[in-house]
């Protein structure tokens, strides 16, 4: 079965500063992998995903992430931070269709921004 | 475009109590999905539509839990009786096939007291 694991709860920047939250997968084929944001009381919307092609993808608000097959890591980077980053991210995994085609979601890592 | 339409938005009820959630998937929408999200975790599938059929319900407590999606296109999911440790947030997303992006919505917190 496949699995995700986002290393560290929660994550304190300060504005303008590089934003790195990690995720690590597990898969025995190809997954397709994505990252969403959630804040409060919303819903999770999202950031970008990889599905095949280039490893490394840009998504919206200035988020990129790199799809390492070696390491099976997918982490999430910003170069700048800025204070209406802070919230929840969330690392997902898709499974193949012959196993479900879900998501199946990390336990998320929040995000904070200091002034 | 109207996004993924869930209500209510927010729902106290007593234990043993029956509760209903309502969702609207995005228009052309094929696949539907419903999540859980306990405080502080990320959501877990409870079940998977393709169209009106339940593809993928195997997260789905069946003694208590219930789900339709009649006509391929809203959806409801039934808690009944309801228990102190449903309380949580239930997500529905939608996409247009199961490997394409899943829009979700705003979700619903329910408190069961």
């Amino acid at each position: 079965a496949q699995s995700v694991t986002q290393l560290g709860s929660h994550v304190s920047v300060s504005e303008g500063a590089l934003v790195l939250l990690r995720c690590n997968y597990s898969s025995s084929v190809p997954p397709y992998l994505f990252w969403y944001v959630q804040y409060p009381n919303q819903g999770l919307q999202l950031l970008l995903k990889y599905t095949t092609g280039a490893t490394l993808v840009k998504g919206i608000n200035g988020f990129e992430a790199e799809f390492k097959k070696s390491e099976t890591s997918f982490h999430l980077t910003k170069p700048s931070a800025h204070m209406s980053d802070a919230a929840e991210y969330f690392c997902a995994v898709s499974e193949l269709a012959n196993q479900g085609g879900k998501l199946i979601f990390g336990q998320g890592t929040e995000l904070s921004v200091k002034p | 475009e109207a996004g993924v339409v869930q209500s209510p938005r927010y729902k106290i009820i007593e234990k043993k109590q029956p509760v209903a959630f309502w969702c609207n998937p995005i228009s052309g929408h094929n696949t539907l999905y419903w999540y859980l999200q306990n405080l502080g975790q990320g959501p877990e599938l409870l079940i998977r539509y393709e169209n009106e059929e339940a593809v993928d319900d195997s997260q789905l407590p069946k003694d208590r839990f219930s789900a339709e999606r009649l006509k391929g296109v809203d959806s409801t999911l039934k808690i009944q009786p309801a228990e102190l440790g449903d309380s949580a947030v239930y997500l529905c997303a939608s996409s247009v096939q199961w490997n394409t992006e899943a829009f979700f919505g705003q979700g619903t917190r329910l408190t069961v007291v």
